[in-house]
């Protein structure tokens, strides 16, 4: 089935400094994938999206591509900022399923 | 556009009491879940509905977890009698039915602390 598997934590890193979350995936077919991040105290927000292969997700200057070669969806920003602590989670549905199947989370830590 | 409210935000109760979580989707989504977050952990499916009816409760306990989404939209979650296991946030769901795939949209959570 379905499957991702995500960049074990935590991560610290100063500010301004590039950041990659690394995610690779098992799926049967090309499902959508997600990034989705909590902050502290707080649900998840869902912070990029690709729906197909080749696809590249980005917001808030973040951004993600849909690699079937190597089924990955690394998370990248070029600089990083104090507000971008949080944990982030890649997902993407089981087949047949309106379900989301979430990495296990990495911690992300921006120092000043 | 409003986003999903749940409430309460945080509850702490006894373990072996009841207690129930609501739930209210982005207003026209009619698919609506359920998740179970575990400390350091991603979030985890319970049940979802599609419009008044689950669709998929399979990962309920259904011995002390129940749910209903009446009229299509709010829904309640309820634990009876809750153990000191069930400590975790709660999170809620929705999204518009519209493809193969469709984007969640989440609330804030419930932090539930039984004792």
């Amino acid at each position: 089935g379905n499957s991702v598997t995500q960049m074990e934590g935590p991560v610290t890193l100063s500010e301004e400094a590039f950041l990659t979350i690394n995610c690779t995936y098992t799926a049967t077919g090309y499902p959508s994938l997600f990034w989705y991040v909590q902050y502290p105290g707080e649900g998840l927000q869902l912070l990029l999206k690709a729906t197909k292969a080749d696809d590249k997700g980005s917001n808030k200057g973040f951004e993600a591509t849909y690699r079937k070669e190597t089924t990955s969806f690394h998370l990248e920003k070029g600089s990083v900022q104090v507000s971008d602590s949080a944990v982030y989670f890649c997902a993407l549905p089981i087949q047949g399923a309106q379900k989301l199947v979430f990495g296990q989370g990495t911690r992300l830590t921006i120092n000043p | 556009e409003a986003g999903v409210v749940q409430s309460p935000r945080y509850k702490i109760i006894e373990k072996k009491q009841p207690v129930a979580f609501w739930c209210n989707p982005i207003s026209g989504h009619n698919t609506l879940y359920w998740y179970l977050q575990n400390l350091g952990q991603g979030p985890e499916l319970l049940i979802r509905y599609e419009n008044e009816e689950a669709v998929d409760d399979s990962q309920l306990p259904k011995d002390r977890f129940s749910a209903e989404r009446l009229k299509g939209v709010d829904s309640t979650l309820k634990i009876q009698p809750a153990e000191l296991g069930d400590s975790a946030v709660y999170l809620c769901a929705s999204s518009l039915r519209q493809g193969s795939t469709d984007t969640q949209y989440f609330g804030p959570g419930t932090r539930l602390t039984v004792l």
